[in-house]
């Protein structure tokens, strides 16, 4: 079991560009969710999804989209960098008993 | 939603016994109340979860008094491993209601030696 796995690790992106956030999970969970951390703060929600082919925004969703075409994935899609993205991402998965499983984050700096 | 409140920043000593708080007073009926931990530059990692009066586990104990409008996260015997932030997050569970998880600001601990 890989739990939940982001890739990139570390990304840095000119303003203007586009790019995906990439978030697995091998725990057949129903629930996946993004969060942003900025330097010194608390978590966000940007969006999430009770399952595949459904999905709702959170309470950042402006900037970003997302898909979930299948249980196991859920990308994280930013159509314009801007430098407010600068953050840590974090994808979130869980399954009906409630424990949220994070993934190591995504570092992204928009310069 | 439920929001939740907690304070800042607390501080303590090795050895002992720390209490963090967190306020949630529109909670929902079906809401659960889960504390997670978070170190610098990792993903927060779940602690403890409970729905009312006391839950224990092997790192933690969990109070919810009966209107359950606050919780309390008590940590025995602190280290100074257990230096982190603390997070309350309540939210219910289901497959019909697994919708929006709203994180606080949480409560950053520092364990002194």
């Amino acid at each position: 079991n890989a739990g939940v796995t982001q890739t990139p690790k570390f990304q840095v992106l000119k303003t203007g560009q586009s790019m995906t956030l990439q978030c697995a999970q091998d725990m057949n969970h129903e629930y996946m969710s993004w969060y942003r951390q900025d330097p010194g703060m608390g978590l966000r929600l940007i969006h999430y999804s009770v399952g595949a082919g459904i999905t709702d925004q959170g309470e950042v969703p402006n900037g970003y989209n997302v898909s979930r075409s299948t249980t196991e994935d859920f990308p994280l899609r930013l159509l314009s960098a801007a430098p407010s993205q600068t953050s840590v991402y974090f994808c979130a998965s869980r399954w009906n008993t409630g424990e949220l499983f994070f993934g190591e984050g995504s570092r992204l700096t928009v310069l | 939603l439920a929001k939740t409140t907690q304070p800042i920043s607390m501080d303590s000593y090795e050895g002992q016994e720390v209490n963090i708080t967190c306020s949630h007073n529109n909670i929902a009926t079906n809401d659960y109340i889960t504390w997670y931990q978070q170190f610098p530059s990792q993903g927060p990692r779940f602690i403890i979860q409970g729905y009312k009066t006391k839950v224990t586990n092997e790192v933690a104990s969990l109070f919810i008094p009966a209107d359950r409008k606050s919780s309390t996260l008590s940590l025995p015997r602190v280290s100074l491993s257990d230096t982190a932030v603390y997070y309350c997050l309540v939210g219910s569970f289901g497959s019909s209601n697994t919708g929006k998880l709203i994180f606080g600001q949480g409560t950053t601990l520092q364990v002194k030696p």
